[in-house]
């Protein structure tokens, strides 16, 4: 069984310009997750979803993050306007909603020059 | 909200040695707990997960113990090798479905 696939895995950008994040959760996979993660921290969540609906986003910085899952398969977490903050891992993890266990991808690393 | 407190930041043990890694957290609705590890550059990889009706549980030269009173979760690394060097994160959630909450990671280094 295919686990959780995030591209790009690396990204480079200066300050101000866009960055597209793409996930393919685990087949089946109701449930859909992107977490943050800062340089030597904890992942933290940013949003995530159940099929095509966001569940909570409420850490997610909506001026310029944006996610969607449209068909409730795979998913985008765009930003706009990327800033030095912004430099982290973003993990996407997927599960069945009624499963205790997030399978995670092996995460996108972002530096914003 | 919760929140998830993990200490040491920083372990080194001499190989053959255990290591022991707490978490503390706030919420005592929280019902499930996990162990993760994470290698340079990788995602994390689920070790363990415990409901919060299991007290003790081993896997594998690891050992998970969960104090609901004190709301303590530990993760014991038995007679630890090279390869366990990594940072390991505990997570907890109140609901099954739902987002995990992190704690701030250890870095583990064994030395040979």
């Amino acid at each position: 069984e295919a686990g959780v696939t995030q591209s790009p895995r690396y990204a480079v950008l200066q300050e101000g310009q866009a960055v597209s994040f793409w996930c393919d959760p685990i087949s089946g996979h109701d449930t859909l997750y992107w977490y943050q993660q800062p340089r030597d921290q904890g992942p933290q969540l940013l949003v995530y979803f159940r099929d095509e609906a966001v569940i909570d986003n409420s850490q997610l910085p909506s001026d310029r993050f944006s996610a969607v899952r449209p068909k409730g398969t795979n998913s985008t977490l765009k930003i706009q306007s990327a800033k030095q903050g912004d430099t982290a891992t973003y993990l996407c993890a997927s599960s069945f909603a009624r499963a205790d266990t997030q399978y995670f991808g092996p995460g996108t690393r972002l530096l914003v020059l | 909200g919760e929140q998830v407190e993990q200490r040491p930041p920083h372990l080194s043990v001499p190989e053959g040695d255990s290591a022991v890694i707490i978490c503390t957290y706030t919420d005592s609705a929280t019902a499930y707990f996990y162990w993760y590890k994470q290698e340079p550059g990788a995602g994390l990889q689920l070790l363990m997960s415990v409901f919060s009706n299991v007290d003790r549980k081993e896997e594998q030269g690891l050992t998970v113990l969960l104090n609901k009173k004190d709301k303590q979760l530990s993760l014991n690394l038995t007679a630890a090798h090279p390869g366990d060097s990594a940072v390991y994160f505990c997570a907890v959630t109140a609901n099954s479905g739902t987002y995990q909450r992190f704690g701030t990671g250890t870095k583990l280094q064994v030395v040979p």
